[in-house]
Protein backbone atom coordinates (compact mmCIF):
# COMPACT_ATOMS: atom_id res chain seq x y z
CA UNK A 1 0.00 0.00 0.00
CA UNK A 2 1.29 3.53 -1.15
CA UNK A 3 2.07 5.95 1.55
CA UNK A 4 0.74 8.58 -0.80
CA UNK A 5 -2.88 7.70 -1.64
CA UNK A 6 -4.58 8.68 -5.12
CA UNK A 7 -7.84 8.16 -6.64
CA UNK A 8 -7.39 5.14 -9.08
CA UNK A 9 -9.14 7.28 -11.65
CA UNK A 10 -10.65 10.87 -12.51
CA UNK A 11 -12.06 11.48 -16.09
CA UNK A 12 -13.05 14.65 -17.36
CA UNK A 13 -14.03 16.09 -21.06
CA UNK A 14 -11.97 18.28 -23.73
CA UNK A 15 -11.86 21.80 -22.17
CA UNK A 16 -12.65 20.76 -18.58
CA UNK A 17 -10.29 21.03 -15.64
CA UNK A 18 -9.81 18.39 -13.71
CA UNK A 19 -7.62 17.99 -9.82
CA UNK A 20 -5.95 14.13 -8.81
CA UNK A 21 -4.55 14.59 -4.84
CA UNK A 22 -1.86 13.45 -3.41
CA UNK A 23 -2.93 12.64 0.48
CA UNK A 24 0.10 11.75 2.14
CA UNK A 25 1.04 12.89 6.45
CA UNK A 26 2.56 15.13 8.13
CA UNK A 27 6.13 13.38 8.15
CA UNK A 28 5.92 13.92 4.01
CA UNK A 29 4.31 16.20 1.58
CA UNK A 30 3.36 18.38 5.31
CA UNK A 31 6.67 18.89 6.18
CA UNK A 32 8.75 19.48 2.62
CA UNK A 33 8.01 21.27 -0.28
CA UNK A 34 9.72 18.45 -2.27
CA UNK A 35 6.50 16.66 -4.12
CA UNK A 36 7.10 16.49 -7.62
CA UNK A 37 4.25 15.20 -10.42
CA UNK A 38 5.28 12.86 -13.72
CA UNK A 39 2.90 11.92 -16.74
CA UNK A 40 2.98 8.32 -18.16
CA UNK A 41 1.39 7.44 -21.09
CA UNK A 42 1.03 3.93 -21.98
CA UNK A 43 4.38 2.15 -22.85
CA UNK A 44 6.05 5.29 -22.33
CA UNK A 45 8.65 6.15 -19.85
CA UNK A 46 7.58 8.50 -16.80
CA UNK A 47 8.00 12.47 -17.37
CA UNK A 48 8.13 14.86 -14.80
CA UNK A 49 5.58 17.90 -15.16
CA UNK A 50 5.72 19.39 -11.60
CA UNK A 51 8.34 20.14 -8.82
CA UNK A 52 9.00 21.62 -5.93
CA UNK A 53 5.01 21.36 -5.24
CA UNK A 54 4.18 23.71 -8.25
CA UNK A 55 7.10 24.66 -10.35
CA UNK A 56 7.41 23.22 -14.28
CA UNK A 57 9.92 22.09 -16.13
CA UNK A 58 11.13 23.84 -19.19
CA UNK A 59 8.73 23.12 -21.96
CA UNK A 60 5.91 21.71 -19.74
CA UNK A 61 2.50 23.64 -20.80
CA UNK A 62 1.14 26.09 -18.58
CA UNK A 63 -2.04 24.34 -18.78
CA UNK A 64 -0.46 22.04 -15.41
CA UNK A 65 -0.14 23.72 -12.23
CA UNK A 66 0.61 22.25 -8.55
CA UNK A 67 -0.02 23.59 -5.37
CA UNK A 68 -0.55 21.92 -1.43
CA UNK A 69 -2.47 22.21 0.93
CA UNK A 70 -1.64 20.82 4.39
CA UNK A 71 -0.45 16.69 3.52
CA UNK A 72 -2.14 17.10 0.61
CA UNK A 73 -0.93 17.76 -2.76
CA UNK A 74 -2.56 18.50 -5.73
CA UNK A 75 -2.20 19.07 -9.67
CA UNK A 76 -4.61 20.57 -11.64
CA UNK A 77 -4.61 20.28 -15.51
CA UNK A 78 -7.27 22.85 -17.28
CA UNK A 79 -8.30 22.65 -20.52
CA UNK A 80 -8.43 19.12 -20.68
CA UNK A 81 -6.65 17.79 -24.29
CA UNK A 82 -7.03 14.14 -26.06
CA UNK A 83 -3.09 14.06 -25.02
CA UNK A 84 -3.61 14.53 -21.30
CA UNK A 85 -4.68 10.66 -21.04
CA UNK A 86 -2.37 9.34 -19.14
CA UNK A 87 -1.06 8.12 -15.52
CA UNK A 88 -0.39 10.65 -13.08
CA UNK A 89 1.93 9.82 -9.79
CA UNK A 90 3.25 12.37 -7.61
CA UNK A 91 6.35 11.37 -5.48
CA UNK A 92 7.31 12.97 -2.23
CA UNK A 93 9.98 13.17 0.36
CA UNK A 94 9.38 11.00 3.06
CA UNK A 95 11.11 13.01 5.92
CA UNK A 96 14.78 12.25 6.11
CA UNK A 97 17.31 10.85 4.02
CA UNK A 98 16.62 7.14 5.73
CA UNK A 99 13.08 7.32 4.93
CA UNK A 100 14.18 7.65 1.64
CA UNK A 101 11.08 8.91 -1.60
CA UNK A 102 7.73 7.70 -1.56
CA UNK A 103 5.71 7.33 -5.02
CA UNK A 104 1.86 7.73 -4.81
CA UNK A 105 -0.27 4.47 -6.24
CA UNK A 106 -0.74 6.50 -9.60
CA UNK A 107 -4.17 7.93 -10.71
CA UNK A 108 -5.31 7.06 -14.42
CA UNK A 109 -6.97 10.22 -16.05
CA UNK A 110 -9.54 9.23 -18.80
CA UNK A 111 -10.59 12.45 -21.35
CA UNK A 112 -13.92 11.20 -22.05
CA UNK B 1 21.45 16.43 -24.66
CA UNK B 2 21.67 13.97 -21.44
CA UNK B 3 20.66 10.57 -22.20
CA UNK B 4 20.52 7.31 -20.03
CA UNK B 5 20.89 3.59 -21.15
CA UNK B 6 20.09 0.82 -18.80
CA UNK B 7 21.91 -2.72 -19.70
CA UNK B 8 21.84 -5.80 -17.86
CA UNK B 9 20.66 -9.17 -17.03
CA UNK B 10 16.83 -9.00 -18.21
CA UNK B 11 16.18 -13.04 -17.24
CA UNK B 12 16.82 -14.18 -13.59
CA UNK B 13 16.29 -17.19 -11.41
CA UNK B 14 14.65 -16.61 -7.39
CA UNK B 15 17.79 -16.05 -5.74
CA UNK B 16 19.97 -14.60 -8.26
CA UNK B 17 21.49 -10.96 -8.09
CA UNK B 18 20.60 -8.72 -10.45
CA UNK B 19 23.01 -6.60 -12.03
CA UNK B 20 22.41 -3.16 -14.11
CA UNK B 21 24.25 -0.67 -15.40
CA UNK B 22 22.93 3.11 -16.28
CA UNK B 23 25.30 4.69 -19.31
CA UNK B 24 25.36 8.48 -19.13
CA UNK B 25 25.57 10.33 -22.43
CA UNK B 26 25.85 13.74 -23.58
CA UNK B 27 27.30 14.63 -19.96
CA UNK B 28 29.46 13.37 -16.97
CA UNK B 29 28.18 11.60 -13.83
CA UNK B 30 31.27 13.72 -12.22
CA UNK B 31 29.37 16.55 -10.54
CA UNK B 32 27.86 17.91 -7.37
CA UNK B 33 24.52 19.21 -8.99
CA UNK B 34 23.31 15.78 -9.23
CA UNK B 35 22.55 12.03 -8.16
CA UNK B 36 21.95 9.49 -9.84
CA UNK B 37 18.42 7.10 -9.02
CA UNK B 38 17.46 3.66 -10.00
CA UNK B 39 13.28 3.69 -9.83
CA UNK B 40 11.49 0.55 -10.82
CA UNK B 41 7.71 -0.42 -11.71
CA UNK B 42 6.36 -3.70 -12.07
CA UNK B 43 3.82 -4.26 -14.83
CA UNK B 44 0.90 -2.43 -14.56
CA UNK B 45 1.44 -0.94 -11.33
CA UNK B 46 3.04 2.33 -9.83
CA UNK B 47 6.57 3.71 -8.96
CA UNK B 48 8.66 2.40 -6.74
CA UNK B 49 12.05 4.41 -5.58
CA UNK B 50 15.09 2.08 -5.31
CA UNK B 51 17.73 4.46 -4.07
CA UNK B 52 20.04 7.32 -5.48
CA UNK B 53 24.16 7.81 -5.36
CA UNK B 54 25.87 10.79 -5.40
CA UNK B 55 29.15 10.60 -7.61
CA UNK B 56 30.95 11.25 -4.23
CA UNK B 57 29.97 7.87 -3.29
CA UNK B 58 27.13 9.18 -0.92
CA UNK B 59 24.32 6.65 -1.45
CA UNK B 60 20.78 6.70 0.19
CA UNK B 61 17.62 3.51 -0.56
CA UNK B 62 14.69 2.65 -0.10
CA UNK B 63 14.55 1.08 3.86
CA UNK B 64 12.27 -1.47 2.32
CA UNK B 65 15.18 -2.66 -0.06
CA UNK B 66 18.21 -0.82 1.86
CA UNK B 67 19.52 -4.75 2.88
CA UNK B 68 19.61 -6.31 -0.41
CA UNK B 69 20.67 -3.17 -2.87
CA UNK B 70 23.73 -1.77 -3.66
CA UNK B 71 24.06 1.22 -6.09
CA UNK B 72 27.64 2.39 -7.65
CA UNK B 73 29.46 4.83 -9.64
CA UNK B 74 32.06 3.79 -11.97
CA UNK B 75 34.87 6.35 -10.96
CA UNK B 76 37.67 4.64 -13.72
CA UNK B 77 37.85 6.85 -16.70
CA UNK B 78 35.51 8.48 -18.59
CA UNK B 79 33.00 5.33 -18.66
CA UNK B 80 30.20 7.67 -17.09
CA UNK B 81 28.25 4.78 -15.73
CA UNK B 82 26.25 3.51 -12.19
CA UNK B 83 25.47 0.76 -11.02
CA UNK B 84 22.34 -1.55 -9.25
CA UNK B 85 22.83 -4.61 -7.45
CA UNK B 86 19.69 -6.29 -5.92
CA UNK B 87 20.57 -9.67 -4.29
CA UNK B 88 18.36 -13.00 -3.47
CA UNK B 89 15.65 -11.73 -5.90
CA UNK B 90 12.08 -13.37 -6.30
CA UNK B 91 9.30 -12.83 -8.73
CA UNK B 92 8.34 -9.60 -6.56
CA UNK B 93 11.09 -8.20 -8.13
CA UNK B 94 10.07 -8.49 -11.80
CA UNK B 95 9.59 -4.92 -13.29
CA UNK B 96 10.70 -2.23 -15.64
CA UNK B 97 13.95 -1.21 -14.31
CA UNK B 98 14.48 2.78 -15.23
CA UNK B 99 17.32 5.22 -14.17
CA UNK B 100 17.28 8.55 -13.92
CA UNK B 101 19.31 11.90 -13.11
CA UNK B 102 18.01 12.94 -9.99
CA UNK B 103 18.37 17.16 -9.72
CA UNK B 104 19.55 18.79 -6.93
CA UNK B 105 22.94 18.68 -5.02
CA UNK B 106 20.53 17.17 -2.08
CA UNK B 107 17.97 15.34 -1.20
CA UNK B 108 15.35 15.33 -4.16
CA UNK B 109 12.24 14.29 -6.12
CA UNK B 110 12.98 15.87 -9.59
CA UNK B 111 14.02 12.91 -11.95
CA UNK B 112 14.77 13.75 -15.15
CA UNK B 113 15.33 12.84 -17.85
CA UNK B 114 14.75 8.84 -17.26
CA UNK B 115 15.89 6.30 -19.40
CA UNK B 116 14.11 3.88 -21.46
CA UNK B 117 13.93 1.22 -19.01
CA UNK B 118 14.73 -2.48 -18.79
CA UNK B 119 12.29 -5.28 -18.10
CA UNK B 120 13.65 -7.52 -15.44
CA UNK B 121 11.47 -11.05 -15.16
CA UNK B 122 12.67 -13.43 -12.25
CA UNK B 123 11.16 -16.93 -12.95
CA UNK B 124 12.35 -20.55 -12.20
Amino acid sequence: QPALTQPASVSGSPGQSITISCNGSSSDVGSFNLVSWYQQHPGKVPKLIIYDVYQRPSGISSRLSGSKSGNSASLTISRLQADDEADYFCCAYAGSATLGLLFGGGTKLTVL
Amino acid sequence: QLQLQESGSRLLRPSDTLSLTCTVSGGSINTVDFSWSWIRQPPGKGLEWIGYIFYSGADYYNPSLQTRVTMSVDRSGSKNRFFLEMTSVTAADTAMYYCARSIGPTVTTRFDPWGQGILVTVSS
